[in-house]
């Protein structure tokens, strides 16, 4: 089935490091995105990227960076820059410039950084 | 900028209708979505409405769009315990690339049987 995979689900780490979480999809779409979650709050976008080697910064793209290498992949790096890194981070696709088509999201990666 | 609106709380009994309303501010959006999130996992797409359209009808939901006071309604009809989870509203701020979504902050629904 097609989909889009996030690992892991759940991410520990220390503050001051660096960590990337891995969003996979085989689904053939163009367009990639990364939201943001916090409790109580909406989705802040973070970067996307609607064709392969190329990529925008969404509202808070501060502290973090993206790469597009593959059409498949698109993995967020978290920098030690981040202020608050501890969030929910959602992974999304769709077939870029269909309104009609939805979005996709995957399971979402919690990260928690001590 | 723009901003969606909606509030954070519902509570219904099963077999009751549930609404969940938002409100929007960018009267260009050409598109606006219902999102649903179960705990733990990613948004699920449940409906969208074009933005000429005034309602919209897909089994037990119903999507009301007031295009001139910019509020969008969406009502399940036969709540049941498995309804409960988040609903996003969102529009869409690029001409409807799905990508540029503004979402609400959520309503989270609690059906008690």
């Amino acid at each position: 089935d097609g989909g889009i995979t996030q690992s892991p689900k759940y991410l520990f780490r220390k503050e001051g490091q660096n960590v990337t979480l891995s969003c996979e999809q085989n689904l053939n779409h163009d367009a990639m995105y990364w939201y943001r979650q916090d409790p109580g709050q909406g989705l802040r976008l973070i970067y996307y990227s609607q064709i392969v080697n190329d990529f925008q910064k969404g509202d808070i793209a501060e502290g973090y960076s993206v790469s597009r290498e593959k059409k498949e992949s698109f993995p967020l790096t978290v920098t030690s820059a981040q202020k608050n890194p501890t969030a929910f981070y959602l992974c999304a696709s769709s077939i870029h410039g269909e309104p009609n088509s939805p979005l996709h999201f995957g399971n979402g990666t919690r990260l928690t950084v001590t | 900028g723009e901003d969606v609106e909606q509030s954070l709380f519902l509570s219904v009994r099963e077999g009751d209708s549930s609404v969940i309303n938002c409100t929007y501010t960018d009267s260009s959006s050409t598109y606006l979505y219902w999102y649903k999130q179960e705990p733990g996992a990613g948004l699920q797409l449940l409906t969208y409405i074009f933005s000429n359209m005034d309602m919209k009808q897909d089994q037990r939901l119903t999507v009301l769009l007031n295009k001139k006071d910019k509020h969008l309604s969406l009502r399940i009809a036969d709540t049941q315990t498995g309804d409960s989870a988040i609903y996003f509203c969102a529009e869409d701020d690029y001409g409807g690339s799905q990508g540029n979504l503004i979402f609400g902050k959520g309503t989270k629904l609690s059906v008690k049987p």
